[in-house]
């Protein structure tokens, strides 16, 4: 079976500091990968998606990064947090079927982050 | 990609049934409509997925009328554990091989809270 984890679960850091979030997903090949933000009391904002190793797109433009460097490995970063920044980040994935399709995504625990 | 409106919260008690409707006036000939639950600190999870009429699962039906331009989430006999954040997200991920896919948009959800 699949499995998708994140790390770390939480984390507090200062302004100007850097970030690096990792997701992984297990049991599965080729699938897409999402970062999410969640800010408190609002919905889920896409940040980034990727369908495959170094093929990342931006949905939004921010202080934020990410990166694809193997199949199953996601990484979000930032090399100066800001305040703005504190959330509720989520990685996703889903494996799309056929060349136009909609499938469920599969969402990760998550990692709250706070920036101080 | 459409966009949805839902009531921001909604209140109910155990053993109800609950409807929460969702609008998306421009949703779009190739999109589904699905919906997700959220707990608090946790990721979305999905519930149902539907294109048009009914849908039922072991959880909740969807119902999609004619013109596609609403649809209502039903939960059966609500228990305290279905408090929860439910999100209504209107879509088609379209993969054109080769290039870039199309996103998902998270609003701000409806908050049901059940109460004893």
């Amino acid at each position: 079976s699949q499995t998708i984890h994140q790390w770390p679960a939480t984390l507090v850091q200062p302004v100007g500091s850097p970030l690096s979030l990792e997701c992984t997903v297990e049991g599965t090949s080729n699938p897409n990968l999402y970062w999410y933000r969640q800010a408190a009391g609002r919905g889920l904002q896409l940040l980034f998606y990727s369908i495959g190793i170094d093929q990342i797109s931006s949905e939004v433009p921010q202080n934020l990064s990410a990166s694809r460097p193997q199949d199953r490995q996601f990484i979000l970063s930032s090399k100066k947090l800001l305040l703005s920044d504190s959330g509720f980040y989520l990685c996703a994935w889903t494996i799309l079927d056929g060349p136009s399709s909609y499938n469920e995504q599969f969402f990760g625990p998550g990692t709250r982050l706070t920036v101080l | 990609l459409a966009k949805t409106t839902q009531p921001i919260s909604m209140d109910s008690y155990e053993g109800q049934e609950v409807n929460i409707t969702c609008s998306h006036n421009n949703i779009a000939t190739n999109d589904y409509i699905t919906w997700y639950q959220q707990f608090p600190s946790q990721g979305p999870r999905f519930i149902i997925q539907g294109y048009k009429t009914k849908v039922t699962n072991e959880v909740a039906s969807l119902f999609i009328p004619a013109d596609r331009k609403s649809s209502t989430l039903s939960l059966p006999r609500v228990s305290l554990s279905d408090t929860a954040v439910y999100y209504c997200l209107v879509g088609d991920i379209v993969v054109r091989y080769g290039g870039s896919q199309g996103n998902l948009i998270f609003g701000k959800g409806t908050k049901l809270s059940v109460k004893p």
